[in-house]
């Protein structure tokens, strides 16, 4: 199993340029979800999905969308990018939302915008 | 919303001595409660969890403790070595999803 892959590892964008971070899981796992880390407030959440189909807001969702087409696929979706955007973010899925199973992290991906 | 507060932010010890992180969390909903260990460029790895009905758990070096009247939880390291240096963040799980901690940077010294 590859587990969690994130495409690219590292993306420099211009302030209003668009682009799509990719995620996917090879482990059928029923609930994605995708974080931003920044300096000195861990991770935060931005969109979660609990299966195909289902997505729901996180606690920073604003300039961020998402789907879930397929059980392996759930790609983040900067509309305009703003500074702001600028940070590490991480992609992650587990078995399933409820009943403390473990979430496994993809290795990120370093978002730059100027 | 679920709100945790994880301190210290940065812990340094030498090595053979024993660690600990603490973490508070707000929601009395939340039931899961578990560790991660960041290394520099990686995403971060589950180290040890607890569920609320436990109130403790150990796997060889690393155990956590939780107090669910106080509503907090910790991470016990002991015998530290150069390789537990990393980034460590708790997370509690609430009504919707995991709640991170903002992290505390742990230095093992040689």
């Amino acid at each position: 199993n590859a587990g969690v892959t994130q495409t690219p590892k590292f993306q420099v964008l211009k302030t209003g340029q668009s682009m799509t971070l990719q995620c996917a899981q090879d482990m059928n796992h029923e609930y994605m979800s995708w974080y931003r880390q920044d300096p000195g407030m861990g991770l935060r959440l931005i969109h979660y999905s609990v299966g195909a189909g289902i997505t729901d807001q996180g606690e920073v969702p604003n300039g961020y969308n998402v789907s879930r087409s397929t059980t392996e696929d759930f790609p983040l979706r900067l509309l305009s990018a703003a500074p702001s955007q600028t940070s590490v973010y991480f992609c992650a899925s587990s078995y399933s939302a409820g009943g403390g199973y473990e979430q496994y992290f993809g290795p990120g991906t370093r978002l730059t915008v100027t | 919303g679920e709100n945790v507060e994880q301190h210290p932010s940065t812990l340094s010890v030498q090595e053979g001595d024993s660690a600990v992180i603490k973490c508070t969390y707000s929601d009395s909903a939340s039931n899961y409660f578990p560790w991660y260990k960041q290394e520099l460029g990686k995403g971060p790895q589950l180290i040890i969890d607890i569920r609320s009905n436990v109130g403790e758990k150990k796997d060889q070096r690393i155990a956590v403790t939780l107090n669910k009247t106080a509503k907090h939880f910790s991470l016990h390291i002991t015998e530290t070595q150069p390789e537990d240096s990393a980034v460590y963040f708790c997370a509690a799980r609430g009504r919707r999803a995991l709640t991170f901690g903002s992290g505390t940077r742990l230095q093992v010294q040689p």
